[in-house]
């Protein structure tokens, strides 16, 4: 079965406490992102990567780390999480090329900073 | 700067009514326009997109209109049922790859 998937799936932490949400596809899909959904602010892209080492900020980069050494796989990475990075975290993989870049989200990752 | 510009925020019609959902963006150059729906609790699920060499794309209920020009693309959900209540968001892909999503649009469908 095609899909993305994301671990963990809820996740309550302290203020600087180093954390990593890791995200997997199994669909060959060249592109990879990272969204942070926030109530009223909607979808907002955090890190994207075109490929294996290409990675790029999107509009809200401040504060996360990414890493794309394999093509399934892209995590998440908090070196010191603080309260305003509380949300709700979707990791999404689309191909690169052909008529639709459609993404296909994973299931979020609610993350709590306290 | 880099923006997508969803109206309204919140839009509620009578069941079989149409529902008309509408979005800007600033770069010229995006080439790619997405709407995804999110139900309540799940994760956002392409409905129906459009590239900027297309100006209108229909699918059953569903269309998209684009107008380069004017840099706006709309959500056409013609006959709406209960079970098109969800949030929509549009969404434009900028010429570097980025992704750039409105703030969404929370559609009810009365009874």
């Amino acid at each position: 079965e095609a899909q993305v998937t994301q671990n963990p799936r809820y996740l309550i932490t302290v203020t600087g406490k180093k954390l990593t949400v890791t995200c997997s596809q199994n669909m060959n899909h060249e592109y990879m992102s990272w969204y942070r959904q926030d109530p009223g602010l909607g979808l907002r892209q955090i890190y994207y990567s075109m490929n294996v080492e290409v990675t790029d900020k999107g509009d809200v980069p401040e504060g996360y780390k990414v890493s794309r050494k394999e093509k399934r796989n892209f995590p998440l990475i908090l070196e010191s999480p603080s309260p305003n990075q509380t949300s709700l975290y979707f990791c999404a993989s689309s191909a690169k090329s052909g008529n639709s870049y459609e993404q296909y989200f994973g299931p979020g990752t609610r993350l709590t900073v306290t | 700067g880099e923006n997508v510009e969803q109206h309204p925020s919140t839009l509620s019609v009578q069941e079989g009514d149409s529902a008309v959902i509408k979005c800007t963006y600033s770069d010229s150059a995006s080439n790619y326009f997405p709407w995804y729906k999110q139900e309540l609790g799940k994760r956002p699920q392409l409905i129906i997109d459009i590239r900027s060499n297309v100006g209108e794309k229909k699918d059953q209920r569903i269309a998209v209109t684009l107008n380069k020009t004017a840099k706006h693309f709309s959500l056409h959900i013609t006959e709406t049922q209960p079970e098109d209540s969800a949030v929509y968001f549009c969404a434009a892909r900028w010429r570097d790859d980025k992704i750039i999503f409105g703030k969404g649009t929370r559609l009810h469908i009365l009874p």
